[in-house]
């Protein structure tokens, strides 16, 4: 178990630039989640997949924001036309079957220029 | 909506002591989970401990420990014997399982341990 995989780490770009996120869930983790986490305060949801469906979407994820999981396994976040209100922690989380709590991964620190 | 309250921003304990974070929540559900995440800094976000709605017996991990009141929709943390490695920013967060399957976290607590 080599735990929630996140890259990168850092990403720093220019506003209006398109940037593109990866997480590697636990092995067998069926269901997987995206967070937002600004300065200062706790992580606000985004988006949900169980296996490659996508089932779950906050209004916080506007057009600009589109996520996938092809294969149900790795899950990729991408922000189109970046703005400096999307600078904040990106976290992934992954879950396995019937009750098991969410295990985190390590976060993507977004910065816009 | 369920909402998820820590009006402590932050805490502070000496080293060995006791120290207890507040957390309230509001749901119309009977049956979900509360957790108390750990998050240092520039770290991974740590689930410490979790409880179930259903259970009346409060949760226990080692140091950790909740008060857990399902009434008074009420659930906080104590830590014993606080040690430096304690010193985090902690969040409760609130999932009911079914309809939202989603975490909702409080704004959270930061917790500082004095030598």
């Amino acid at each position: 178990d080599t735990g929630v995989s996140q890259d990168p780490r850092h990403k720093i770009t220019k506003r209006g630039q398109n940037v593109t996120f990866r997480c590697d869930p636990i092995s067998e983790h069926n269901r997987l989640y995206w967070y937002r986490q600004t300065l200062g305060q706790g992580p606000e949801f985004l988006t949900y997949f169980q296996n490659e469906a996508q089932l779950e979407k906050s209004r916080l994820l506007s057009d600009r924001f589109s996520a996938e999981r092809p294969k149900g396994s790795f899950s990729t976040l991408e922000i189109q036309r970046t703005e400096q209100g999307d600078s904040a922690m990106y976290l992934c989380a992954s879950r396995g079957p019937g009750d098991q709590p969410q295990h985190f991964g390590d976060g993507t620190r977004l910065s816009i220029l | 909506a369920q909402t998820v309250t820590q009006s402590q921003p932050e805490m502070s304990v000496q080293e060995a002591e006791t120290v207890t974070l507040s957390c309230t929540y509001d749901t119309s559900e009977s049956d979900y989970y509360l957790f108390w995440y750990k998050q240092p800094p520039s770290r991974q976000m740590i689930l410490v401990i979790r409880q179930e709605a259903y259970k009346q017996q409060n949760a226990t991990e080692n140091r950790f420990s909740v008060n857990f009141q399902k009434a008074a929709k009420s659930f906080s943390l104590k830590i014993s014997d606080s040690q430096l490695g304690d010193a985090a920013m902690y969040f409760c967060a609130y999932f009911d399982g079914g309809a939202t399957n989603k975490l909702i976290f409080g704004t959270g607590t930061l917790l500082a341990v004095q030598p």
